[in-house]
């Protein structure tokens, strides 16, 4: 089953606008992360903020955890077209000699010019 | 360095056919992990292998078998595939060293008639 589901499934946006996706989880975490899949490639990572964490920056992304709502956000700042991409978040949990992800839906952001 | 690598890139079986999709990262990474991903979902873990020696079952391992030849490589066996096996497969890797980030090769998009 799905760990996490983002919101919204699909986001359109000019160049230079904002761009914001929500992910929600269900059981406890140690970290969640964000990855970033170019139409027909593998997954990049983009961010992990962990469970003790509330916000964290990495150039144009912004991420947020609220580990009470069981929720994350994903910011990206003044969106180019290059930013055009689906996005997962994916709740880490670690086994002690291995850290297993469970991924989200995704939400595939369109930025147009 | 090439990171992860997968082949083939692209397979067509029969049903009924076997096949072993090929994974090799040369980050010396300690753990490996193979997921699908169908058309609109997020990714699904089938097996991991935390080390080299050890290999574990994740979300949807039915039909499938995996091989850790040694620390490089990483292999996942369709005995007899099936349709709903179509699918594109992603090979990961990490470091345990609390660093829990995966990379992820470029994927082998697999369909079976």
């Amino acid at each position: 089953s799905q760990q996490g589901e983002e919101d919204p499934q699909a986001l359109s946006i000019q160049e230079g606008e904002n761009a914001t996706m929500n992910c929600s989880y269900k059981t406890s975490i140690n970290n969640l992360q964000w990855y970033r899949q170019n139409s027909g490639r593998g997954l990049v990572h983009l961010i992990l903020i962990r469970s003790n964490e509330r916000e964290k920056h990495s150039g144009r992304l912004r991420v947020t955890l609220d580990t009470s709502k069981k929720s994350s956000s994903l910011l990206i700042t003044a969106s180019r077209a290059a930013d055009t991409a689906s996005y997962f978040c994916a709740t880490g949990e670690n086994t002690g000699t291995a850290s297993k992800l469970t991924f989200g839906t995704g939400t595939r952001l369109q930025v147009t010019l | 360095n090439a990171g992860v690598t997968q082949t083939p890139k692209f397979q067509v079986l029969k049903t009924g056919q076997s096949m072993t999709l090929q994974c090799a990262q040369d980050m010396n990474h300690n753990s490996m992990y193979w997921y699908r991903q169908d058309p609109g979902m997020g990714l699904r873990l089938i097996y991991y292998s935390a080390s080299e020696g050890t290999t574990d079952k994740g979300e949807v391992p039915n039909g499938y078998n995996v091989s850790r030849l040694n620390k490089r490589e990483f292999s996942l066996r369709l005995e007899s595939a099936a349709p709903s096996q179509t699918s594109v497969y992603f090979c990961a890797s990490s470091i345990w060293t609390g660093q829990e980030t995966q990379y992820f090769g470029p994927g082998t998009r697999l369909l079976v008639l």
